[in-house]
């Protein structure tokens, strides 16, 4: 069935170390993968996204990857600050075409500083 | 501004009390979705509305209801409420090909 695996669901970094979220999808179809952070009492929002035609992309300290062999796509930050603290969500699309975005169940993001 | 707005954003009720949560954008989309986010469940999608008048089941419809009877209003009905629909709503909209946008939510206690 259609499912979005992420880990870890907790991560504690140092600042200025850096950060990694993995997820994994079920269905080969699926061709949109966006990011999305939430802080605490508002509303998700989109920070990278990638298409399936495209391995890596880049904005700035954060970096997405993809594995469409293995299904499995990526977050990166580097050199992380206290204001990255947050709640971390993938998504995949499902089917295609269709308006449906399944999410992961969450990351949350502890910069110590 | 381009925006998703969502009202009321608190709300608290009685079981059984009819309620509706308002979704409006501003950007024409024509994908609009309801969410409810529990603690370790992330987001699931309750119902989705690919167009006017055409609306379907998400993944976790059970107690809801849904209308799209124009473009940009995208209204969230809990005809009987019970406490297991206490959580916090998000609204969102998406362009063919375009990033999907979140209202602000709607923190939800049903008594």
């Amino acid at each position: 069935g259609e499912n979005v695996e992420q880990h870890p669901s907790t991560l504690s970094v140092q600042e200025g170390d850096s950060a990694v979220i993995k997820c994994t999808y079920s269905d080969s179809a699926s061709n949109y993968f966006p990011w999305y952070k939430q802080e605490l009492g508002k509303r998700p929002q989109l920070i990278i996204d990638i298409r399936s035609n495209v391995g890596e992309k880049k904005d700035q300290r954060i970096a997405v990857t993809l594995n469409k062999t293995a299904k499995h796509f990526s977050l990166h930050i580097t050199e992380t600050q206290p204001e990255d603290s947050a709640v971390y969500f993938c998504a995949a699309s499902y089917p295609p075409g269709r308006n449906k975005l399944v999410f992961g169940a969450g990351t949350i993001l502890r910069v110590k500083s | 501004e381009a925006q998703v707005t969502q009202n009321p954003r608190y709300l608290i009720t009685v079981t059984g009390k009819k309620l509706t949560v308002t979704c409006s954008q501003n950007m024409n989309h024509e994908y609009m979705s309801w969410y409810r986010q529990d603690p370790g469940l992330g987001l699931r999608q309750i119902y989705y509305s690919m167009n006017v008048e055409v609306t379907d089941k998400g993944d976790v419809p059970e107690g809801y209801k849904v209308s799209r009877k124009e473009k940009r209003n995208f209204p969230l009905i809990l005809e009987s409420p019970s406490p297991n629909q206490t959580s916090l709503y998000f609204c969102a909209s998406r362009g063919v090909q375009e990033t999907q946008y979140f209202g602000p939510g709607t923190r939800l206690l049903v008594l």
